[in-house]
């Protein structure tokens, strides 16, 4: 079936420590993006690449980063992650002209 | 700006019964999507619902019925007949505009499903 899929699904990582988070897709879709959900918030966008290119929420923190090698992977890499980044990270994908965006299982990142 | 609003932190529904989460949005563009998702305690975000901003009917997927109505500026969810399985948090959104590649989304704060059997 074709789907988002997130590795890992749980990280733990040290203050500090950079992590990078895994998503792929086999919809073969344009749009990939990443969302951070803080415990009890709703999902907020960081970023987003529509094919190569790259856009990023203005009030996105220059600590969070992104790299999309090709259609089907896309990464999120944290330099330093502080307390303040425990959070769920969720891949979404999307067509241009679809209405709805797909979610992977999201990734549950926790700094200690 | 564009913004969704849930005022119900948490709700219970008796199992069969059906229960109603409140949606209200604002935005100032004559075309926009507004969406449903339901997050179980997995964390995975799963599509239960969209509505498009000139859709003539409220739309219905099986259980799942989306009360629109634009003028109020509000997108409720109906969940007929609620089932253990439907307890979760929902969340309402809107496709924000993004560089006309796609639309990003724009959730609401939430509201948490219990029922009880």
């Amino acid at each position: 079936d074709a789907m988002v899929i997130q590795n890992p699904r749980y990280q733990v990582t040290q203050f500090g420590k950079p992590v990078t988070l895994s998503c792929s897709q086999t919809l073969n879709h344009n749009v990939m993006y990443w969302y951070q959900q803080k415990s009890s918030q709703a999902p907020k966008l960081l970023f987003h690449y529509y094919d190569k290119d790259f856009n990023n929420e203005a009030d996105t923190p220059d600590n969070f980063q992104s790299r999309r090698p090709n259609t089907s992977f896309c990464f999120l890499d944290i330099r330093s992650p502080g307390l303040g980044d425990a959070a769920m990270y969720l891949c979404a994908t999307s067509s241009r002209e679809a209405y709805e965006q797909y979610f992977g299982p999201g990734t549950r990142l926790t700094v200690t | 700006a564009q913004k969704i609003t849930q005022t119900q932190p948490g709700m219970f529904v008796q199992e069969k019964e059906a229960v109603t989460l409140d949606c209200t949005y604002d935005t100032s563009d004559p075309s926009y999507g507004l969406f449903w998702y339901k997050q179980p305690s997995s964390g995975e975000m799963i599509f239960l619902i969209y509505q498009g901003s000139y859709d003539q009917q409220n739309a219905t997927e099986g259980r799942y019925s989306l009360n629109f109505q634009k003028a109020r500026k509000s997108a409720n969810l109906v969940i007929s007949a609620s089932q253990l399985g439907d307890s979760a948090m929902y969340f309402c959104a809107m496709r924000g505009v993004l560089y006309n590649q796609g639309g990003k989304l724009i959730f609401g704060q939430g509201t948490e499903l219990s029922v009880k059997p």
